[in-house]
């Protein structure tokens, strides 16, 4: 069974850099078929894609928040990463791992249980 | 803000029928996208529901279906139940954005 679990600091201060990472168990992430993703829901609006990476590790990034992110994957521990800098009250949120299947028509197979990140001082 | 528009809201007496629409356009749903259903029960992650329109994945009960028309597709719950309370979302894609995927606005179901 595919499983994906966030991990990273539950606290981040204002300007400093949110690192969260994504353990995939149950499938391999070197796999050709998915894209493996960021999303975020503040409390109590939508989701919002961030990013996404390749098994080749190819990226891309919501252009809203470009200049800000790294996602980075390491095929050796079935895991990818986030990095979201100069952080603000404004990236307070659910942070959400999720699979993308790929195809002409995308779509999110399997989903992380979610990671909350609360950014203040 | 979202390409794809849904109702804020929906509500109905268990057992009843629901639907939820998701309203596009020739750059997303028109241009022969398929759209995706998202459920997300209070505190909880979303799920994949519906995909490519109108697959159920294992485990989804059948009283969920899915369909599209031209611009716009619909989620219908036939026979609502109290544990289908929570948020739905549509996804799909859109020729014009740098981003290929694109979220619903959301619409939350009410159970009476």
């Amino acid at each position: 069974q595919v499983q994906l679990q966030e991990s990273g600091p539950g606290l981040v201060k204002p300007s400093e850099t949110l690192s969260l990472t994504c353990n995939v168990s149950g499938a391999s992430i070197r796999s050709g078929s998915y894209y493996w993703n960021w999303i975020r829901q503040p409390a109590g609006k939508d989701l919002e894609w961030i990013g996404r990476i390749y098994s080749s590790g190819s990226t891309k990034y919501n252009p809203s928040l470009n200049s800000r992110i790294i996602i980075s994957i390491d095929t050796s521990k079935n895991q990818f990463s986030l990095r979201l800098s100069s952080v603000t009250a404004a990236d307070t949120a659910i942070y959400y791992c999720a699979r993308l299947v790929v195809g002409p028509s995308p779509f999110f197979d399997y989903w992380g249980q979610g990671a909350l990140v609360t950014v203040s001082s | 803000q979202s390409v794809l528009t849904q109702p804020p809201s929906v509500s109905g007496a268990p057992g009843q029928r629901v639907t939820i629409s998701c309203s596009g356009s020739s750059s997303n749903i028109g241009t022969g996208y398929d759209v995706h259903w998202y459920q997300q029960l209070p505190g909880a992650a979303p799920r994949l529901l519906i995909y490519l329109t109108n697959n159920r994945p294992s485990g989804v009960p059948d009283r969920f279906s899915g369909s599209k028309s031209g611009t716009s597709a619909s989620l219908v719950i036939a026979g609502l139940q109290v544990e289908d309370e929570g948020d739905y979302y549509c996804q799909s894609s859109d020729i014009r954005l740098s981003d290929p995927c694109v979220f619903g606005t959301g619409t939350k179901v009410t159970v009476l």
